[in-house]
């Protein structure tokens, strides 16, 4: 039963590019959280998603970022436009059901030059 | 004051040390979670507690609702157990899905 998979592991952007991070839940996880660390910061959160649903992304920046959950698939944080401030560790973690259990991905670094 | 607190902030200890990592929180909670972050970045959720406590090899988490407070303990530590331990709450006011997270303490284990 493996984990929360976070791909790619590390991603290099030039300023302007789009960065796509995925974040494949546990087996029979159906909550999906993502996290920024940003360096020598702790955990922010950024949205919380079910299957198709936005459920909260009160800790998304209002521009140039976006998530998604679809039926079929990983979900997906979406940067359009990196700049150099995007620079950070995205986590994702997943649950079972709200709040219960959450299980980590190794997170993705995003690093933008 | 921030709602979730963790002393100490980085703590130094020999191989074989009995740790402890404390945490205080402010708000009512639903579950507190103890979360181990290695130098590499990857994080992993060691317990989540409502009450009481729960053990899991060498590590040992207690909670006391009544003082809003929390203990990580570590037994016969050792290198490997070196990494940054993050208490994160989750507020019971909230939609119970948005953790407060301590700062985390820095832990290294020498050998």
């Amino acid at each position: 039963n493996a984990g929360v998979m976070q791909n790619p592991r590390h991603l290099v952007r030039r300023r302007g590019q789009e960065a796509r991070l995925r974040c494949s839940p546990m087996k029979g996880h159906s909550h999906v959280y993502w996290y920024r660390q940003l360096p020598e910061e702790g955990l922010k959160f950024m949205v919380y998603l079910q299957k198709e649903n936005i459920i909260d992304e009160s800790g998304m920046p209002k521009e140039r970022f976006s998530a998604e959950f679809p039926k079929e698939g990983p979900s997906i944080l979406r940067i359009q436009q990196v700049v150099r401030g995007d620079s950070a560790a995205y986590f994702c973690a997943s649950s079972p059901r709200s709040a219960l259990g959450y299980t980590f991905g190794s997170g993705t670094r995003l690093t933008v030059v | 004051k921030n709602e979730v607190e963790q002393s100490p902030q980085n703590l130094t200890a020999q191989e074989g040390e009995f740790i402890t990592i404390n945490c205080s929180y402010s708000v009512g909670i639903s579950a507190l979670h103890w979360l181990q972050q290695h130098p590499g970045g990857g994080i992993v959720s060691l317990f989540m507690l409502s009450s009481g406590k729960k053990k899991h090899g060498r590590l040992i988490a207690t909670i006391n609702i009544q003082e809003k407070h929390s203990s990580l303990h570590i037994t016969a530590s050792h290198p490997r157990d070196s990494a940054v331990y993050i208490c994160a709450a989750a507020d019971l006011m909230d939609s119970n899905y948005q953790l407060i997270w301590g700062a985390g303490t820095k832990l290294i284990i020498k050998p």
